[in-house]
């Protein structure tokens, strides 16, 4: 069965522009996470959605925003990029409960 | 909070070598454990499981025991191979609606 799918791979933004983030999860799985590694910070999380509603969300500004539709399919949005915002995104599905993730191969974001 | 400690690498082993990085936590009430592995260029990937105490999480010649006496979830391998060379990282979840990840260790296997 098809995996998660990411798209972009790769995306080249310019400071204060805003970027959308898109992610199919696997079918039948309701559940998508996001989350933000990067070199120094490592996995951080920043929301989880589960049947179009956020159930938990990370310690991230209001910049950063997500949303989940009936499809499952998720996006995340971040607007007035900062070069900070520079990292791999990497959406993760699951069936739920603790059935573990199965991670897309991310979006490369750079911020110049 | 919750949260995940793991060794820090990087990792160097010779083909063969017998490989231990070790994981600690910290949770309240009786987590579940799980240790991922990344490739250069990709996301991670599920290695082992484990959702109670004493459980023991195996794939691919990889395990790792659940122990709750000592908060630990240590990943082993009897014989590394070159392929085994990736980024480990080792994770809990208290609800399954979020995970803690460790840092990540780093392992290069040499021939």
């Amino acid at each position: 069965k098809a995996g998660v799918t990411q798209t972009p791979r790769y995306l080249i933004k310019t400071r204060g522009q805003q970027v959308t983030l898109s992610c199919s999860p696997i079918s039948g799985h309701r559940s998508v996470s996001w989350y933000q590694q990067t070199p120094g910070q490592g996995l951080q999380f920043l929301f989880e959605y589960f049947s179009e509603t956020q159930r938990n969300k990370g310690n991230f500004p209001g910049r950063f925003s997500g949303r989940q539709f009936s499809n499952s399919r998720s996006e995340m949005n971040v607007s007035t990029l900062e070069l900070g915002d520079s990292a791999l995104y990497l959406c993760a599905s699951s069936l739920g409960q603790l059935d573990g993730y199965t991670f897309g191969s991310g979006t490369r974001l750079t911020v110049v | 909070g919750d949260s995940v400690t793991q060794m820090e690498g990087p990792v160097t082993l010779s083909e063969e070598a017998f490989l231990t990085i070790n994981c600690t936590y910290t949770a309240t009430g009786y987590p579940s454990l799980f240790w991922y592995v990344q490739y250069p260029g990709e996301g991670l990937q599920l290695l082992l499981k484990a959702t109670k105490a004493d459980d023991k999480g195996s794939n691919k010649g990889f395990e790792a025991t659940y122990r709750k006496e000592t908060t630990s979830f240590h990943l082993e391998k009897g014989s590394v191979q070159v392929s085994d060379s990736a980024v480990y990282f080792c994770a809990l979840t208290p609800t399954g609606n979020q995970f803690y990840f460790g840092t990540g260790t780093s392992l290069t296997v040499i021939p």
